[in-house]
């Protein structure tokens, strides 16, 4: 059965402070990993990963895959309280086009 | 362009009542999809489809009926609601992408969400 495991569960760090999310995956043909984030409202989309060990980095929020190890890692510096959100991974699963989502990591960031 | 629409925002329902959650997108894409998000739960499939005139299950299809009879639009049915479907209700779409497996979703975007109540 494929599999989307995500840690922490829930985090909660002061400004400035850098975090790191967690992903591990176990899925049949695996094409992609996707990172989204979701404040109050519908997840929005930060990261696509297709290829080991190429970062992919949006100002202060950067993401690498590692596909021999299966899993991918969402790094956020200089934590601002704009970032508090949960953090949704995601992985195309199935013969055709379902996503796998895992249940998510909620940061919260304080003053 | 709007993107991703749905209405309502917010419904109540009470058990037994029928009610159909809408779905459009003005992007052309191809694939379109319908989650459920509860507490601990994270993003669960209801039903997906890859094009007009297909749609198939996803992770928890019991109680929901899906058609899709335009590109654009994607109604979710509740046929005979019941408490166990109180849930935020996110619909998806995305471009379906060529693979050496077949096709797959690309990035998918979301509307807004309903936020249903079923008493």
């Amino acid at each position: 059965e494929d599999k989307v495991v995500q840690s922490p569960l829930s985090l909660v760090v002061h400004e400035g402070d850098t975090v790191t999310l967690n992903c591990s995956y176990e899925v049949t043909n695996f094409r992609s990993l996707l990172w989204y984030k979701q404040e109050k409202k519908a997840p929005t989309f930060l990261f696509m990963l297709t290829s080991s060990g190429i970062e992919k980095k949006s100002g202060r929020l950067s993401s690498i895959l590692d596909k021999k190890e299966l899993f991918s890692i969402l790094n956020i510096t200089a934590t601002q309280t704009g970032d508090s959100a949960i953090y949704l991974c995601a992985v195309p699963t199935g013969t055709a086009s379902k996503l796998t989502f895992g249940t998510g990591t909620r940061l919260q960031v304080t003053l | 362009n709007a993107g991703v629409t749905q209405t309502p925002k917010f419904q109540v329902l009470k058990t037994g009542q029928s009610m159909t959650l809408q779905c459009a997108q003005d992007m052309n894409h191809e694939y379109m999809s319908w989650y459920r998000q509860d507490p601990g739960m994270g993003l669960r499939l209801i039903h997906y489809s890859v094009g007009a005139g297909i749609t198939d299950q996803g992770e928890v299809p019991n109680g929901y009926n899906v058609s899709r009879s335009t590109t654009e639009d994607f109604p979710l049915r509740l046929l005979s609601a019941a408490p166990s479907q109180t849930s935020v209700y996110f619909c998806a779409s995305s471009y379906l992408l060529p693979s050496y497996t077949g096709w797959v979703t690309d990035t998918q975007y979301f509307g807004p969400g309903t936020r249903l109540t079923v008493l």
